[in-house]
């Protein structure tokens, strides 16, 4: 069946450092591919999409590009804030499947 | 405002009786969905309903029950709560579900339940 796999966490960085959360998935077909922020206390929240290969989802600073080849979708963002602290998640939608697919989650902090 | 409203946020509760965990939304979505979240595991579907009176199982539906009377809500049951089902649970809805979808979900505040 479809599956996600994210990077261990937790990772913690320093204000303005580079982000880089890892994400590869196995899927039949071409599945939409997510990544949900969750902050602490709080219900999910879409962060950026992505439907097909090779395009990008950005949003709030954060990307992600759809690479079929290495079947990845790699979360990256130039400059982390102190706010940014909180639960990634990776998830896919495959083809003729009602739900979404969801990674572990990796908790992210980061420091002044 | 769009909402999906969950209640209680939190419960403690005791082995064998039983429980509703309620989930409202306010926009009219066809889709919905339980999932619960265990560390290490991610989100796990539960139940999901297609529409009104349309349900199905989705990973680990065992030791629950829905249903969706109206469109609106969609509750999970707890017939007989086990240790096992302490979790947190999210629920969560979008407009409708088209295989491949690229519709976001909205999602609850979650719902912390401790069966001891």
């Amino acid at each position: 069946g479809d599956s996600v796999t994210q990077m261990e966490g937790p990772v913690t960085l320093s204000e303005e450092a580079f982000l880089t959360i890892n994400c590869t998935y196995t899927a039949t077909g071409y599945p939409s591919l997510f990544w949900y922020v969750q902050y602490p206390g709080e219900g999910l929240q879409l962060l950026l999409k992505a439907t097909k290969a090779d395009d990008k989802g950005s949003n709030k600073g954060f990307e992600a590009t759809y690479r079929k080849e290495t079947t990845s979708f790699h979360l990256e963002k130039g400059s982390v804030q102190v706010s940014d602290s909180a639960v990634y998640f990776c998830a896919l939608s495959g083809r003729g499947a009602q739900k979404l697919v969801f990674g572990q989650g990796t908790r992210l902090t980061i420091n002044p | 405002e769009a909402q999906v409203t969950q209640n209680p946020r939190y419960l403690i509760t005791v082995t064998g009786k039983k429980l509703t965990v309620t989930c409202s939304q306010n926009m009219n979505h066809e889709y919905m969905s339980w999932y619960r979240q265990d560390p290490g595991l991610g989100l796990r579907q539960i139940y999901y309903s297609m529409n009104v009176e349309v349900t199905d199982k989705g990973d680990v539906p065992e030791g629950y029950k829905v249903s969706r009377k109206e469109k609106r809500n969609f509750p999970l049951i707890l017939e007989s709560p086990s240790p096992n089902q302490t979790s947190l649970y999210f629920c969560a809805s979008s407009p409708t579900w088209q295989g491949g979808s690229n519709q976001p979900q909205h999602f609850g505040d979650g719902t912390r339940l401790s069966i001891l």
